[in-house]
Protein backbone atom coordinates (compact mmCIF):
# COMPACT_ATOMS: atom_id res chain seq x y z
CA UNK A 1 0.00 0.00 0.00
CA UNK A 2 1.29 3.33 -1.16
CA UNK A 3 2.55 5.55 1.82
CA UNK A 4 3.82 9.26 2.67
CA UNK A 5 7.15 8.67 4.69
CA UNK A 6 8.55 11.16 6.69
CA UNK A 7 12.52 11.77 8.23
CA UNK A 8 13.82 11.95 10.37
CA UNK A 9 11.24 10.45 12.90
CA UNK A 10 12.68 12.46 15.76
CA UNK A 11 14.89 16.13 15.48
CA UNK A 12 16.42 17.65 17.93
CA UNK A 13 17.68 20.87 17.71
CA UNK A 14 19.31 24.06 19.29
CA UNK A 15 17.19 27.86 19.44
CA UNK A 16 17.69 29.67 16.39
CA UNK A 17 18.95 26.93 14.34
CA UNK A 18 17.64 25.87 10.95
CA UNK A 19 16.25 22.54 10.15
CA UNK A 20 14.98 21.15 7.17
CA UNK A 21 12.02 17.97 7.52
CA UNK A 22 11.94 15.89 5.05
CA UNK A 23 8.67 13.80 2.92
CA UNK A 24 8.16 11.63 0.21
CA UNK A 25 4.95 11.77 -0.88
CA UNK A 26 2.59 9.36 -2.62
CA UNK A 27 4.16 8.74 -6.22
CA UNK A 28 0.91 9.71 -7.71
CA UNK A 29 -0.38 12.86 -5.49
CA UNK A 30 -0.64 16.34 -6.72
CA UNK A 31 -1.05 17.93 -3.24
CA UNK A 32 1.01 18.32 -0.87
CA UNK A 33 0.44 19.51 2.83
CA UNK A 34 2.33 20.45 6.13
CA UNK A 35 0.32 19.99 9.42
CA UNK A 36 1.76 20.50 13.46
CA UNK A 37 0.73 19.10 16.36
CA UNK A 38 1.46 20.18 19.33
CA UNK A 39 1.68 17.90 22.48
CA UNK A 40 -1.71 17.08 23.50
CA UNK A 41 -3.53 19.46 20.55
CA UNK A 42 -5.25 19.07 17.78
CA UNK A 43 -3.47 18.75 14.08
CA UNK A 44 -2.95 22.11 12.59
CA UNK A 45 -2.80 23.28 9.12
CA UNK A 46 0.29 25.01 7.82
CA UNK A 47 0.29 24.93 3.99
CA UNK A 48 -0.56 23.51 0.77
CA UNK A 49 1.96 23.35 -2.02
CA UNK A 50 0.44 22.28 -5.70
CA UNK A 51 1.48 22.81 -9.24
CA UNK A 52 4.83 23.64 -7.79
CA UNK A 53 3.93 26.86 -5.39
CA UNK A 54 1.87 27.48 -2.32
CA UNK A 55 -1.44 27.03 -3.07
CA UNK A 56 -2.30 28.47 1.16
CA UNK A 57 -1.08 28.87 3.93
CA UNK A 58 -1.99 29.67 7.72
CA UNK A 59 -1.10 32.41 9.89
CA UNK A 60 1.33 29.82 11.72
CA UNK A 61 3.29 29.60 8.45
CA UNK A 62 5.48 32.92 8.76
CA UNK A 63 8.90 34.47 7.30
CA UNK A 64 10.38 31.33 9.35
CA UNK A 65 9.12 28.60 7.47
CA UNK A 66 9.30 27.27 3.67
CA UNK A 67 8.44 24.73 1.53
CA UNK A 68 10.08 23.30 -1.19
CA UNK A 69 9.31 20.30 -3.95
CA UNK A 70 13.32 20.04 -5.42
CA UNK A 71 12.90 17.05 -7.05
CA UNK A 72 9.93 14.91 -8.37
CA UNK A 73 9.62 12.73 -5.26
CA UNK A 74 10.93 14.80 -1.94
CA UNK A 75 8.87 18.10 -0.35
CA UNK A 76 10.45 19.60 2.61
CA UNK A 77 9.72 22.22 5.70
CA UNK A 78 12.43 24.89 6.36
CA UNK A 79 12.30 26.41 9.81
CA UNK A 80 15.05 29.13 9.30
CA UNK A 81 15.72 30.06 13.13
CA UNK A 82 13.64 27.67 15.38
CA UNK A 83 12.20 29.14 18.31
CA UNK A 84 11.12 27.05 21.57
CA UNK A 85 7.32 27.18 20.55
CA UNK A 86 8.14 25.42 17.19
CA UNK A 87 8.19 21.86 19.19
CA UNK A 88 5.93 19.87 17.94
CA UNK A 89 4.63 17.23 15.69
CA UNK A 90 5.04 17.84 11.91
CA UNK A 91 2.81 15.96 9.51
CA UNK A 92 3.21 15.59 5.98
CA UNK A 93 0.39 14.64 3.91
CA UNK A 94 -0.73 14.36 0.23
CA UNK A 95 -3.66 14.09 -1.66
CA UNK A 96 -4.60 13.31 -5.33
CA UNK A 97 -7.13 15.53 -5.96
CA UNK A 98 -9.41 17.81 -4.21
CA UNK A 99 -11.39 17.26 -1.69
CA UNK A 100 -10.07 13.76 -1.74
CA UNK A 101 -8.39 11.76 0.98
CA UNK A 102 -5.22 13.18 2.77
CA UNK A 103 -2.74 10.34 3.32
CA UNK A 104 -0.66 11.53 6.47
CA UNK A 105 2.92 10.45 7.34
CA UNK A 106 3.95 9.29 10.37
CA UNK A 107 5.77 12.52 11.63
CA UNK A 108 8.42 14.10 12.38
CA UNK A 109 8.94 14.70 16.59
CA UNK A 110 10.70 18.38 16.54
CA UNK A 111 12.47 19.41 20.09
CA UNK A 112 13.88 22.80 19.87
CA UNK A 113 15.65 23.18 23.21
CA UNK B 1 -7.59 29.47 18.43
CA UNK B 2 -9.04 26.71 20.20
CA UNK B 3 -6.83 24.28 22.33
CA UNK B 4 -7.66 21.04 23.66
CA UNK B 5 -4.53 20.68 26.31
CA UNK B 6 -4.07 17.46 27.43
CA UNK B 7 -7.64 16.56 28.59
CA UNK B 8 -9.48 14.85 25.76
CA UNK B 9 -13.34 13.84 25.76
CA UNK B 10 -13.04 10.08 26.51
CA UNK B 11 -15.17 7.20 25.56
CA UNK B 12 -14.88 4.10 27.64
CA UNK B 13 -16.54 1.09 25.50
CA UNK B 14 -16.74 -2.50 26.28
CA UNK B 15 -15.05 -4.27 23.62
CA UNK B 16 -18.09 -5.67 21.56
CA UNK B 17 -19.81 -2.73 22.26
CA UNK B 18 -20.73 -0.46 19.62
CA UNK B 19 -19.07 3.24 19.82
CA UNK B 20 -20.46 6.73 19.01
CA UNK B 21 -18.68 9.43 18.40
CA UNK B 22 -19.91 13.41 17.83
CA UNK B 23 -17.93 16.12 16.61
CA UNK B 24 -19.21 20.15 15.98
CA UNK B 25 -18.30 21.99 12.92
CA UNK B 26 -18.50 25.73 12.64
CA UNK B 27 -18.21 26.14 8.89
CA UNK B 28 -21.49 26.00 7.18
CA UNK B 29 -19.83 26.22 3.86
CA UNK B 30 -17.92 23.14 4.29
CA UNK B 31 -18.35 20.62 1.97
CA UNK B 32 -16.24 17.52 2.73
CA UNK B 33 -15.40 15.54 5.94
CA UNK B 34 -13.38 13.15 7.38
CA UNK B 35 -12.75 11.25 10.24
CA UNK B 36 -9.48 9.74 11.50
CA UNK B 37 -7.58 8.20 13.66
CA UNK B 38 -4.19 8.56 15.98
CA UNK B 39 -2.42 6.03 17.89
CA UNK B 40 0.09 7.15 20.11
CA UNK B 41 3.25 8.57 17.86
CA UNK B 42 1.45 8.19 14.74
CA UNK B 43 0.31 9.98 12.10
CA UNK B 44 -3.95 10.45 11.44
CA UNK B 45 -5.21 7.52 9.53
CA UNK B 46 -7.87 8.25 7.42
CA UNK B 47 -11.17 6.35 8.27
CA UNK B 48 -14.14 7.45 6.18
CA UNK B 49 -15.26 10.56 4.53
CA UNK B 50 -18.93 12.51 3.64
CA UNK B 51 -19.58 14.20 1.11
CA UNK B 52 -21.86 17.55 2.40
CA UNK B 53 -24.59 16.36 -0.26
CA UNK B 54 -25.10 12.84 1.85
CA UNK B 55 -26.16 12.47 5.30
CA UNK B 56 -25.03 8.86 5.48
CA UNK B 57 -22.06 6.90 4.78
CA UNK B 58 -20.86 3.44 5.87
CA UNK B 59 -17.69 1.66 5.83
CA UNK B 60 -16.68 -1.51 7.29
CA UNK B 61 -17.94 -1.00 10.92
CA UNK B 62 -18.12 2.15 10.71
CA UNK B 63 -20.48 5.00 9.76
CA UNK B 64 -20.39 8.25 9.17
CA UNK B 65 -23.56 10.74 9.59
CA UNK B 66 -23.94 14.38 8.64
CA UNK B 67 -25.93 16.87 10.34
CA UNK B 68 -25.86 20.27 8.23
CA UNK B 69 -28.75 21.54 9.86
CA UNK B 70 -26.89 21.69 13.09
CA UNK B 71 -23.42 21.16 11.92
CA UNK B 72 -22.94 17.82 13.25
CA UNK B 73 -20.98 15.33 12.63
CA UNK B 74 -20.89 11.89 13.86
CA UNK B 75 -19.34 8.75 13.64
CA UNK B 76 -20.29 5.14 15.16
CA UNK B 77 -18.07 2.39 15.36
CA UNK B 78 -20.00 -1.50 14.91
CA UNK B 79 -18.52 -4.13 17.67
CA UNK B 80 -15.73 -2.15 19.39
CA UNK B 81 -12.23 -3.81 19.34
CA UNK B 82 -8.79 -3.44 21.33
CA UNK B 83 -7.27 -1.98 18.20
CA UNK B 84 -9.89 0.91 17.80
CA UNK B 85 -8.35 2.23 21.12
CA UNK B 86 -7.09 5.82 19.64
CA UNK B 87 -7.82 9.36 19.60
CA UNK B 88 -10.35 10.23 16.88
CA UNK B 89 -10.75 13.83 14.76
CA UNK B 90 -13.23 14.91 12.54
CA UNK B 91 -11.69 17.18 9.83
CA UNK B 92 -13.90 19.69 7.60
CA UNK B 93 -12.78 21.26 4.27
CA UNK B 94 -14.95 24.01 2.14
CA UNK B 95 -13.50 24.56 -1.74
CA UNK B 96 -10.08 23.63 -0.91
CA UNK B 97 -7.83 21.42 0.53
CA UNK B 98 -7.16 23.09 3.41
CA UNK B 99 -8.39 20.65 6.88
CA UNK B 100 -9.45 22.15 10.11
CA UNK B 101 -9.48 19.56 12.44
CA UNK B 102 -11.79 19.05 15.89
CA UNK B 103 -10.39 18.47 19.15
CA UNK B 104 -10.09 15.05 19.12
CA UNK B 105 -11.93 12.35 21.35
CA UNK B 106 -10.28 9.70 23.24
CA UNK B 107 -11.82 6.17 22.78
CA UNK B 108 -10.14 3.62 25.52
CA UNK B 109 -11.38 -0.17 24.76
CA UNK B 110 -12.01 -2.17 28.12
CA UNK B 111 -11.09 -5.67 26.92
Amino acid sequence: EPEVTQTPSHQVTQMGQEVILRCVPISNHLYFYWYRQILGQKVEFLVSFYNNEISEKSEIFDDQFSVERPDGSNFTLKIRSTKLEDSAMYFCASSGGMNTEAFFGQGTRLTVV
Amino acid sequence: GESVGLHLPTLSVQEGDNSIINCAYSNSASDYFIWYKQESGKGPQFIIDIRSNMDKRQGQRVTVLLNKTVKHLSLQIAATQPGDSAVYFCAETHGNNRLAFGKGNQVVVIP
